[in-house]
């Protein structure tokens, strides 16, 4: 069974602008989380999406959004980038269970590189 | 609030040795979840492990091994016999039940360096 899988690999933008992130779960898989990682504040939930639907949110701006689609494919959006907005991008997808905590697997990343 | 806290930023050790990497966790819910992951340097957080709250019943797989007690909150990962390969950053998380269920809560990470 293929793994979760993310494009871009890498990517470098300059402030202002705004970036897509996409995500394909492992097939099956219903529910595709986001979180980010910095150095300084470490991984950090962002969103999940189960059916086509946000589920539950971290502390984020609104700047950062996503949407799931009927294949469960998943894109993040982060909008007006900012230097701070650095960091490598992981996306989980699982079952998307509601009453057991399913086990997330990560896909490997999008490094971005705010200028 | 959930909280989970890995003490040790960083653990050095030469290749054979035993090694344990702890992980504290702070939660109110009465079902949770308790995940360990590996992070090699190439990024992708692999899976090691999940327990459930009401399991304390400790595991082993291979040289890794995993012991879980709820009385001090503590959720604890032993590497026997380290091997170079062995080297990364590993994540304790940890995550509740209902809406949570799919929100993972990680401490700031050990990286762990296993010298030839």
């Amino acid at each position: 069974k293929a793994g979760v899988t993310q494009t871009p690999r890498y990517l470098i933008k300059t402030r202002g602008q705004q970036v897509t992130l996409s995500c394909s779960p492992i097939s099956g898989h219903r529910s595709v989380s986001w979180y980010q990682q910095t150095p300084g504040q470490g991984l950090q939930f962002l969103f999940e999406y189960f059916s086509e639907t946000q589920r539950n949110k971290g502390n984020f701006p609104g700047r950062f959004s996503g949407r799931q689609f009927s294949n469960s494919r998943s894109e993040m959006n982060v909008s007006t980038l900012e230097l701070g907005d650095s960091a490598l991008y992981l996306c989980a997808s699982s079952l998307g269970g509601t009453s057991v905590t399913d086990t997330q697997y990560f896909g490997p990343g999008t490094r971005l590189t705010v200028l | 609030a959930q909280k989970v806290t890995q003490a040790q930023t960083e653990i050095s050790v030469v290749e054979k040795e035993d090694v344990t990497l702890d992980c504290v966790y702070e939660t109110r819910d009465t079902t949770y979840y308790l995940f360990w992951y590996k992070q090699p340097p190439s990024g992708e957080l692999v899976f090691l492990i999940r327990r459930n709250s009401f399991d304390e019943q400790n595991e082993i797989s291979g040289r890794y091994s995993w012991n879980f007690q709820k009385s001090t909150s503590s959720f604890n990962f032993t590497i026997t016999a380290s091997q170079v390969v062995d080297s990364a950053v590993y994540f304790c998380a940890l995550s509740g039940e209902g809406q949570g269920a799919q929100k993972l809560v990680f401490g700031q990470g050990t990286r762990l360096t296993i010298n030839p």
